[in-house]
């Protein structure tokens, strides 16, 4: 066990509608990132935050946005929802922003879209 | 720009014996960090092992040992007496040192034989 929570563990819905997906990190991690795994493909980076501000983005679509919340839980809002964007999305943690450790990952929000 | 590649989509090995899993990555950056992550049917995202591109000597982690190739930009997981608890997906993944993106490899599919 990561100390990293995703829920929900599964999803199902329909083309253009929104969902959220919510991870709480681990005790004392101030950092949250957001990945996308589609099926047979490497995790691609969403979005970062730190201590409840954005820090880094990546390859998110202008229909996905986060937040980061006073008690470091984080929230992924996905919007308009494309048969694409079905994907395993994964949550992670780490203790601070510069460190050389390691992200903890939570078990993933499996998203599919039909 | 920066990336990832794991050239070897599956690979199988007899239970106790030894694999190697390869990874290379394209920077311009001298300062950074290799990961490799293992990624077991529970989909959970777990630290193997971890180099920082400053050191010369090869991380090992019990059973677990890398081949660091800094000029070559060669990273590749050596996994000694396989067990079948070691089947899952491998990610290789690099991070920049002061940075918060964590770019990861397509995956290697290891599959551990009886």
């Amino acid at each position: 066990d990561s100390g990293v929570t995703q829920t929900p563990k599964h999803l199902i819905t329909a083309t253009g509608q929104r969902v959220t997906l919510r991870c709480s990190p681990r005790s004392g991690d101030l950092s949250v990132y957001w990945y996308q795994q589609s099926l047979d493909q490497g995790l691609q980076f969403l979005i970062q935050y730190y201590n409840g501000e954005e820090r880094a983005k990546g390859n998110i679509l202008e229909r996905f946005s986060a937040q980061q919340f006073p008690d470091l839980h984080s929230e992924l809002n996905l919007s308009s929802l494309e048969l694409g964007d079905s994907a395993l999305y994964f949550c992670a943690s780490s203790v601070d922003r510069s460190n050389t450790g390691e992200l903890f990952f939570g078990e993933g929000s499996r998203l599919t879209v039909l | 720009a920066q990336t990832v590649t794991q050239s070897q989509p599956e690979m199988s090995v007899q239970e106790a014996e030894t694999v190697t899993l390869s990874c290379t990555y394209d920077t311009s950056e001298s300062d950074y960090y290799l990961f490799w992550y293992k990624q077991p049917p529970s989909r959970q995202m777990i630290l193997v092992i971890r180099q920082e591109a400053y050191k010369q000597q090869n991380a090992t982690e019990n059973r677990f040992s890398v081949n660091f190739q800094k000029a070559a930009k060669s990273f590749s997981l050596k996994i000694s007496d396989s067990q079948l608890g070691d089947a899952a997906m491998y990610f290789c993944a690099y991070r920049v040192s002061g940075t918060y993106k964590y770019i990861f490899g397509t995956g290697t599919r290891l599959k551990v034989l009886a």
